[in-house]
């Protein structure tokens, strides 16, 4: 069973509509959580990383938060544009060894 | 910085011929660097994790003679697909991480495919 599950596996959004992510994980001893943004056929590019005491991190539209006592995390992408069409993975950190999501799909329509 | 470059990007390969893919910190040295598979909507696989002047550390069902890595240096890693099958058909990324620092850097990954 993956140890980092992420809801919803895909979703369409009008441009300049909000969207959240949602990442679930029981990856334990907890290190760090990071997003990435994988356009396709891409690699991955990091979006945010949070450790065990930081809640909330942003880096332009896109928001992440981090609940360490539930194990839940979220990405929040604001006035969503064309360009962030792309597949968001949700990636824990236990020491060195990393524990991806799925990923979920966005795809942004005019 | 820390940019990691990956190449070929994309490379077609008749069954049972080799194929090298190159992974590169531009500026940066990484002792440790990671190489990945990724198939459609699916999630990266680890695959191994190279080290710098020593043997590759393989995950569990991954074969090394059939993916051979060599870290001759702190700034290039190769994953060598050997005796390609089209089974072995996916998207290939490597990644290294900045001594020192938190984050991972992914190369731009390599789409393989094996006619």
């Amino acid at each position: 069973k993956n140890q980092v599950e992420q809801s919803p596996q895909s979703l369409i959004i009008l441009e300049g509509k909000n969207c959240t992510l949602q990442c679930n994980y029981t990856v334990s001893p907890f290190s760090n959580l990071r997003w990435y943004k994988q356009d396709t056929g891409r690699g991955p590019v990091s979006l945010t990383i949070m450790t065990f005491s930081e809640n909330t991190k942003s880096n332009g539209r896109y928001t992440a938060t981090l609940d360490a006592d539930t194990k839940q995390s979220s990405l929040h992408i604001t006035a969503s544009q064309l360009s962030d069409s792309a597949s968001y993975i949700c990636v824990v950190s236990a020491k060195y060894k990393l524990s991806f999501g799925a990923g979920t799909t966005v795809t942004v329509r005019a | 910085g820390a940019v990691v470059s990956q190449h070929p990007s994309w490379v077609i390969c008749k069954s049972g011929t080799s194929v090298k893919i190159e992974c590169r910190s531009l500026d940066f040295q990484a002792t440790t660097m990671f190489w990945y598979r990724q198939f459609p909507k699916q999630s990266l696989m680890l695959m191994a994790t190279s080290n710098e002047g020593s043997k590759a550390t393989y995950e569990q069902g991954v074969e090394k003679d059939k993916f051979l890595i060599n870290h001759a240096s702190l700034t290039l890693s190769t994953l060598t697909v050997t005796s390609a099958h089209p089974e072995d058909s996916s998207f290939y990324i490597c990644s290294a991480r900045r001594q020192g620092a938190r984050g991972y850097t992914f190369g731009s990954g390599t789409r393989l495919t094996v006619v």
